[in-house]
């Protein structure tokens, strides 16, 4: 069965560090997305792109993150400069176009010391 | 943020009895709910979904239910399994567009034997 791989598994950075966080979605789809989890929180939505743009992004999703499909199946989510807040599980998603249910990742857990 | 409530953060129920999660949303402009199930250490796992045209959705032993007027889902489980023990997260999506997920903040369910 087709799934999102994400890599690393677990990230270890320090404080002001840039980290690049990948996942190949799954093939067929066309929308893309990172959410986050911070412990103890809810999944909270960063970030959706769709034909090689952002359509949206929320509030937390300022100018020290980017996003970026620079080949035909990855899918990568850069932070510049690490925050210790930035510290949480990213999860990346796609879906189909004209369906609603989106597919996750087994996240990327992100440690900044 | 507070669009999508899940109230209970913790429900015990006896294997083979019947499993109930609720969630509440408050802005009327969501169209498609959704219900996932985590597992620890990996991410949302799509279970059951229900458009806002519907007020019951069935798939095997998972029905969720859909109260527009109360803006108001539940996700029944029946009979429940000790691999049901998961946190579950309702999230919700507006039509058109990207489609960002908004989700509650899980209700952890544990099925005891």
């Amino acid at each position: 069965e087709p799934e999102v791989t994400q890599t690393p598994s677990h990230q270890v950075t320090q404080m002001g560090q840039e980290v690049i966080l990948r996942c190949v979605p799954i093939s067929n789809h066309l929308y893309f997305y990172w959410y986050r989890q911070i412990l103890g929180q809810k999944v909270e939505f960063l970030v959706s792109f769709y034909n090689n743009e952002i359509s949206e992004k929320s509030e937390i999703f300022d100018d020290q993150f980017s996003v970026e499909r620079p080949d035909g199946s990855n899918f990568t989510l850069k932070i510049r400069s690490t925050k210790l807040e930035d510290s949480a599980m990213y999860f990346c998603a796609s879906r189909q176009t004209g369906e609603g249910i989106q597919y996750f990742g087994a996240g990327t857990r992100l440690s900044v010391l | 943020d507070q669009q999508v409530k899940q109230n209970s953060p913790s429900l015990s129920v006896q294997e083979g009895r019947i499993s109930i999660l609720n969630c509440d949303y408050t802005n009327s402009m969501f169209d498609y709910f959704l219900w996932y199930k985590k597992y620890p250490a990996e991410g949302p796992t799509f279970l059951i979904s229900i458009s806002s045209i519907k007020d019951k959705n069935e798939d095997g032993r998972f029905t969720v239910f859909l109260n527009k007027s109360a803006k108001h889902l539940s996700l029944h489980i029946v009979p429940s399994q000790p691999g049901d023990s998961a946190v579950y997260f309702c999230a919700t999506t507006r039509g058109g567009g990207a489609q960002k997920l908004v989700f509650g903040q899980g209700t952890r369910l544990t099925i005891n034997p």
